[in-house]
């Protein structure tokens, strides 16, 4: 257990249905983190958000919304998703500190297996 | 962030140790060296990190040369739950993870 939950685990969905991926980080950390991670490719960051703002959306497609309503809570919303969007969706958090010298590794949900069919 | 370069795979003996190099020739004085594992369909697990000197915790040891341009994570006594692909990653604080293709270990009986 590393104090990131996401739920659903698995999920499969038409691409004409609207989900969402919950994330929830019992840590007390100040930033949250989703990335995909499609099959036999390395982990791509795709929204970062920082004392709940979003600071990074590494150009992905809109219909890929993220949400952030306090420090413990990201989802991410999906609708009209493509066959390709099949992946691993991770959520991570970390606690985020000024200054060069600080450090902050990132603890990594178990991920949402999603399907789209 | 720098770019680095692993080996795509690797296998070790059970019970041996486990030494994963990283290349990171353009490393910038103020980046950090972290080291990720992640096991089959798992989310990726925090291992090491370290700016200049060697260091030690209870999963591992890390290893990074006078010049910082390359790095060894060393597994002392690999057991069959260490076959994870490692992931090697330099990075400024408080900068995103940009996770490359890691090293697949494979731990062997």
């Amino acid at each position: 257990e590393t104090g990131v939950t996401q739920t659903p685990r698995h999920l499969v969905m038409g691409m004409t249905n609207k989900k969402s991926l919950k994330c929830e980080q019992h840590l007390g950390h100040n930033a949250m983190y989703w990335y995909k991670q499609s099959a036999k490719k390395p982990l791509e960051l795709m929204f970062v958000y920082s004392l709940e703002e979003r600071v990074e959306n590494n150009s992905v497609p809109s219909r890929f919304s993220p949400e952030c309503p306090n420090s413990s809570h990201l989802f991410l919303h999906l609708h009209t998703l493509q066959p390709e969007d099949s992946a691993l969706y991770l959520c991570a958090s970390s606690q985020v500190m000024p200054g060069a010298s600080s450090y902050n590794e990132q603890f990594f949900g178990p991920g949402t297996r999603l399907t789209v069919l | 962030d720098a770019k680095t370069t692993q080996p795509p795979s690797m296998d070790c003996a059970e019970g041996r140790a486990a030494n994963l190099p990283c290349n990171h020739s353009t490393i910038s004085g103020n980046e950090y060296v972290y080291w990720y594992r992640q096991i089959h369909s798992q989310g990726p697990q925090y291992i090491i990190h370290g700016l200049k000197n060697n260091e030690t915790n209870e999963m591992a040891s890390l290893i990074i040369t006078e010049d910082r341009k390359s790095s060894t994570l060393i597994l002392p006594h690999a057991t069959l739950r260490d076959t994870a692909v490692y992931y090697c990653i330099v990075r400024v604080a408080n900068n995103d993870m940009r996770f490359g293709a890691g090293t697949r270990l494979t731990v062997k009986p």
